[in-house]
């Protein structure tokens, strides 16, 4: 079963960035496409895009675009959110998933603070 | 951007409760709608899909139903490991977007 690993949690000056990775158990160049979801502490849920791991395609939401930046390395199995500007309220964890859908990776938590 | 309103925020129910909730559109999304269970501290899980199709693995007890606007999770009999937090989503149009959560408390 496919399994999907984040990396650590990150602390963040504001206006810094972050790189948050996702690796794959398995290979990540077929046909789905890698989520991400991020929520802050005590809120819901809020899609922030996705890529095709296997073309590099992206589509991100409008309130991300300029700042996040998703990429793949094939040879790894890994995908990358990269956020930038950070600000306060971009405290949460972020979630990768395989299509929203089974598996989802175990979460990172991203603290931005001064 | 399109915006999904759940009823109601928070309920409180009692095991053997039938349970239902709903997720309003601001605009038509055929039946391009998620319904998803989170717990406290866990991943996220997704229950329908489809607005009406049962995800492989997800009880029976839990269904989908709607179209376009108006859409319902309904547990049939509440159990001790369904209270936990429910969101929907639609992906019918980007960016795509959650409700804002109904959390399902013990009564």
């Amino acid at each position: 079963q496919v399994q999907l690993a984040q990396s650590g949690a990150e602390v963040k000056k504001p206006g810094a960035s972050v790189k948050v990775s996702c690796k794959g158990s398995e290979n990540t160049s077929t046909g789905y496409y890698l989520h991400w979801v991020r929520q802050a502490p005590g809120h819901g849920l809020e899609w922030m895009g996705w890529i095709n791991p296997k073309s590099g395609l992206t589509n991100y939401a409008q309130k991300f675009e300029g700042r996040v930046t998703m990429t793949r390395d094939t040879s790894i199995n890994t995908v990358y959110m990269e956020l930038s500007s950070l600000r306060s309220d971009d405290t949460a964890v972020y979630y990768c998933s395989r299509d929203l859908g089974a598996p989802w990776g175990q979460g990172t938590l991203v603290t931005v603070s001064s | 951007d399109i915006q999904m309103t759940q009823s109601p925020s928070a309920m409180s129910a009692s095991v053997g409760d039938r349970v239902t909730i709903t997720c309003r559109a601001s605009q038509g999304i055929t039946n391009y709608l998620a319904w998803f269970q989170q717990k406290p501290g866990k991943v996220p899980k997704r229950l329908i899909y489809a607005a009406s199709s049962l995800q492989s693995g997800v009880p029976s007890r839990f269904s989908g139903s709607g179209s376009g606007t108006e859409f319902t999770l309904t547990i049939s009999s509440l159990q001790p490991e369904d209270f936990a937090t429910y969101y929907c989503l639609q992906h019918y149009i980007y960016p795509w977007t959650f409700g804002q959560g109904t959390k399902v408390e013990i009564k």
